[in-house]
């Protein structure tokens, strides 16, 4: 079955640390996106791709940093200086997002800090 | 810059009754619209969707919604609502000529047997 697979489901962080949360699509979609979700606050874009090599920052990016060298993924990396990462993160893909295509969503991963 | 509103936090329904969830959306040209549904323990998945002409739009479990574009608004509809349909619900949209979705905070929607 084609989807969004994410990795791993549940991740800790030390302080000062980065860690990588994992997208993969095997839907073919040329779109990737990244979304924080905070209890009550819906979903917050943080960086999307809409080609391979290609990504745009989105409403929340500080603090964070991807990479589309493959059009099956789309890591994010969560640095140091994102000061309130224990969120909720999903990533999602779609077909070629101008003419409105829907977006299909993975399980997401939520970070925990120690 | 787009934005959207939905209207109730957390919503409260016996089985049997009827639902609306209000969505108001902020954008000046046009849109594409959308509902999802989180249901508990499962990834987001998509409702319905409106692009554009007839704007009532009709998706899976018997959910509609209603653009009324005199009102920026999108409200999602259910006749009949089932215990089943307990989950957290978000209205999004998406301007034309933008590559970005603008989701609301959310309705949590809870139905008691």
């Amino acid at each position: 079955d084609g989807g969004i697979t994410q990795s791993p489901k549940y991740l800790f962080r030390k302080e000062g640390q980065n860690v990588t949360l994992s997208c993969e699509q095997n839907l073919n979609h040329d779109a990737m996106y990244w979304y924080r979700q905070d209890p009550g606050q819906g979903l917050r874009l943080i960086y999307y791709s809409q080609i391979v090599n290609d990504f745009q920052k989105g409403d929340i990016a500080e603090g964070y940093s991807v990479s589309r060298e493959k059009k099956e993924s789309f890591p994010l990396t969560v640095t140091s200086a994102q000061k309130n990462p224990t969120a909720f993160y999903l990533c999602a893909s779609s077909l070629p997002n101008l003419s409105g295509q829907p977006q299909h969503f993975g399980d997401g991963t939520r970070l925990s800090i120690l | 810059a787009q934005s959207v509103s939905q209207h109730n936090h957390h919503v409260i329904l016996s089985e049997a009754a009827s639902l609306e969830l209000g969505c108001n959306y902020s954008y000046g040209g046009t849109v594409n619209l959308f509902w999802y549904v989180q249901y508990p323990g499962q990834h987001l998945q998509l409702l319905l969707k409106y692009f554009s002409g007839d704007p009532l739009v009709k998706g899976i479990k018997g959910f509609e919604a209603e653009f009324i574009k005199s009102k920026f608004s999108f409200n999602l509809r259910k006749p009949s609502v089932q215990w089943s349909d307990t989950a957290e619900y978000f209205c999004a949209v998406k301007g034309a000529g933008s590559y970005q979705l603008t989701f609301g905070k959310g309705t949590k929607l809870s139905v008691i047997p």
